[in-house]
């Protein structure tokens, strides 16, 4: 079967730097998505890697490793608006969507 | 605000209830999605459409029925459902099925359903 794994919830410091992991397994690979949702809204697209490698966007920052089935969110610099649950999904050789079920982050002042 | 608006935002109905969601979307895409979403779990993928016509139904039961009347609105017909029903309800919505961040999935604020 189809299988994406992440912590369930993790707790970071205001100003800090946390690592979210992903592992995945699934049947083919077309790209590795990171999601963001706060409580009561939408997900909402922050990164997509389908090479190895690492992808920087401002504070966010995503890995890749296709053969390690491995991805991590690296977020720098944390503020207490980036409370929220954080979503990896993998789109799979019939191009679905394979989700995770979601990461809560917390941070305290 | 990400172009995928959803009512209602929250829905209680009893088990013999027949109730609709909808969804619009605003980004001028071609594919749409009806996700369910319940606490710590995975979303899981309902239905999708491509170009109005239905490409995807994932072992949904008869009771949630899909319409979809053009590329903008996705409608979720729900009738006779069960308490273990009860879950966040998302619509997404891409430029097409071909995958790739230009096919990043966008998603509306979701329907809260309540089975009684």
């Amino acid at each position: 079967g189809q299988n994406i794994d992440q912590p369930t919830e993790m707790t970071a410091t205001e100003g800090a730097i946390v690592q979210i992991n992903c592992t995945y397994q699934t049947s083919g690979f077309n790209g590795l998505f990171w999601y963001q949702q706060h409580a009561g809204e939408a997900p909402t697209f922050l990164s997509y890697n389908v090479l190895d490698g690492l992808e920087e966007k401002g504070r966010f920052s995503s890995f890749l490793s296709r053969s390690k089935g491995y991805s991590y969110l690296l977020l720098k610099e944390l503020q207490m608006k980036d409370s929220a649950s954080y979503l990896c999904a993998v789109l799979d050789s019939n191009y679905q969507l394979i989700w995770g079920a979601g990461t809560k982050l917390i941070i305290k002042p | 605000e990400t172009g995928v608006t959803q009512t209602p935002r929250h829905l209680v109905m009893g088990m013999t209830n027949k109730k609709s969601l909808k969804c619009e979307q605003h980004l001028g895409h071609n594919a749409m999605y009806w996700y369910k979403q319940s606490a710590k779990k995975p979303l899981e993928l309902m239905f999708v459409y491509n170009f109005k016509e239905q490409t995807e139904n994932n072992s949904v039961p008869s009771r949630f029925s899909p319409e979809c009347p053009n590329s903008s609105h996705l409608f979720l017909h729900l009738h006779t459902l069960q308490p273990e029903d009860s879950a966040l309800y998302l619509c997404a919505s891409s430029p097409s099925l071909g995958g790739g961040e230009i096919d990043t999935q966008y998603f509306g604020p979701g329907t809260r359903l309540t089975v009684l």
